[in-house]
């Protein structure tokens, strides 16, 4: 079973800041990393995949890494705002069940102005 | 393209009732599936389809059936509901070959009293 574990679990910060959330996984074995951003009461919506081929991607002020290795992944948000206040979710899929999301419980992120 | 789409938004049942979530995607995914949000608990995989007419379980899967009879649909059916089914629900679909994304539907929050 692929286990994901995001570090913190809530994090409060002022406008302007670089932030980093950590996602833990024990099943190197995967296909994909996807990271998700839920605003209260919402669904999911997809921020950025990575594939076990590629060590990052990059959106706007987005970049999540991937260290297969050592079962870590890390996403960047550079110069936050109010507007980035959201939980943050971190799944990994487990190459024997393709398709199939494992999921971290999140990092609840609080940005103010 | 629509997306994943899922019907009803909210929905109250009493305790015994049945009733059937819908869902359906219009970007001719092989890969369906559906999650329960709980507080603290993250995601979990109810069942997942990997095309039609194969089904499968996941990790919570009691209380739940699924059909896929098209590409297109994947009804989630309680069918006694239980208050222990107090959650929020989302369908989520992605190809199997290729860039796997996965795309979430906007989830229905379904309470049993």
């Amino acid at each position: 079973k692929q286990e994901v574990t995001q570090i913190p679990a809530a994090l409060s910060v002022p406008e302007g800041e670089n932030l980093v959330l950590n996602c833990s996984f024990t099943d190197s074995a995967i296909y994909n990393l996807q990271w998700f951003r839920q605003d209260p009461g919402k669904g999911l919506t997809s921020l950025l995949l990575i594939q076990s081929s590629q060590r990052e991607q990059t959106s706007g002020r987005l970049n999540a890494s991937l260290d297969k290795s050592s079962g870590r992944s890390t996403l960047y948000i550079a110069a936050s705002q109010p507007g980035d206040s959201a939980t943050y979710l971190c799944a990994a899929d487990r190459g024997s069940t393709l398709g199939r999301l494992y999921f971290g419980r999140g990092t609840q992120l609080t940005v103010w102005p | 393209n629509a997306g994943v789409t899922q019907t009803p938004k909210f929905q109250v049942l009493k305790t015994g009732q049945s009733m059937t979530l819908q869902c359906a995607q219009d970007m001719n995914h092989e890969y369906m599936s559906w999650y329960r949000q709980d507080p603290g608990m993250g995601l979990r995989l109810i069942h997942y389809s990997v095309g039609a007419g194969i089904t499968d379980q996941g990790e919570v899967p009691n209380g739940y059936n699924v059909s896929r009879s098209t590409t297109e649909d994947f009804p989630l059916r309680l069918l006694s509901a239980a208050p222990s089914q107090t959650s929020v629900y989302f369908c989520a679909s992605t190809g199997l070959a290729g860039y796997n994304e996965q795309f979430f539907g906007p989830g229905t929050r379904l309470t049993v009293l």
